[in-house]
């Protein structure tokens, strides 16, 4: 299984960007990456994901690289509710989901 | 509500009961899982069932034990569970395994 590696915590200013990276150095050819996000205690919630090219939807951007062994979920205007836990996966179908990075948002 | 319900939200039993967690979603999807997560740890993956058979058991002891009747539905059977068996018991379901998540909210379980 590809594993991924973020960092355990960030800070971010409401109203500004929040950029959270991701490496998966070890991902396979034919494996999305997915972002999702677990506020306290809830079920995670789906982001988005991506293959080769960059996303976006009514939530955030998705920026792979064009190597495809890191990729930066990007939350364009952050609010206080977007403090929560960030996951990123690749190979979706996977025991391995990691720690995530704990994005709190400072008013 | 994101399409996966769980049923009961909260769960508080003693080592020798017997329950059951319920899951259920409508949206068509064919493989459902059951997950654990732990107070501060990352989550497990426990089951995965594709089209109503279980595909993977990530060494779970006989303890819990899964069932799926149909694709809608999904199970977790728990008896003489340990305190230790504590923690937030997540549902999800997908389109096909390998696809993306939808989550249910959770069951918060805890053995006295």
């Amino acid at each position: 299984d590809a594993k991924t590696t973020q960092p355990p915590s960030m800070d971010c200013a409401e109203g500004r960007a929040a950029n959270l990276p991701c490496n998966h150095s070890t991902i396979s050819g034919n494996e999305y990456v997915y972002w999702y996000r677990q506020i306290h205690s809830q079920g995670p919630q789906y982001i988005i994901h991506g293959l080769k090219n960059n996303e976006t939807n009514e939530m955030a951007s998705l920026i792979i690289t064009e190597d495809r062994k890191s990729s930066t979920l990007i939350l364009p205007h952050a609010t206080l509710r977007d403090t929560a836990v960030y996951y990123c996966i690749v190979r979706v179908y996977t025991g391995v989901w990691g720690a995530g990075t704990k994005l709190i948002i400072k008013p | 509500e994101t399409g996966v319900t769980q049923t009961p939200r909260h769960l508080v039993m003693g080592m020798t009961n017997k329950k059951s967690l319920k899951c259920e979603q409508h949206l068509g999807h064919n493989a459902m899982y059951w997950y654990k997560q732990s107070a501060k740890k990352p989550l497990e993956l426990m089951f995965v069932y594709s089209l109503e058979e279980r595909v993977e058991n990530n060494s779970v002891p006989s303890r819990f034990s899964p069932e799926c009747p149909n694709s809608s539905h999904l199970f977790l059977h728990l008896h003489t569970l340990q305190p230790e068996d504590s923690a937030l018991y997540l549902c999800a379901s997908s389109p096909q395994t390998g696809d993306g998540y939808t989550f249910g909210s959770g069951t918060r379980l805890t053995v006295v």
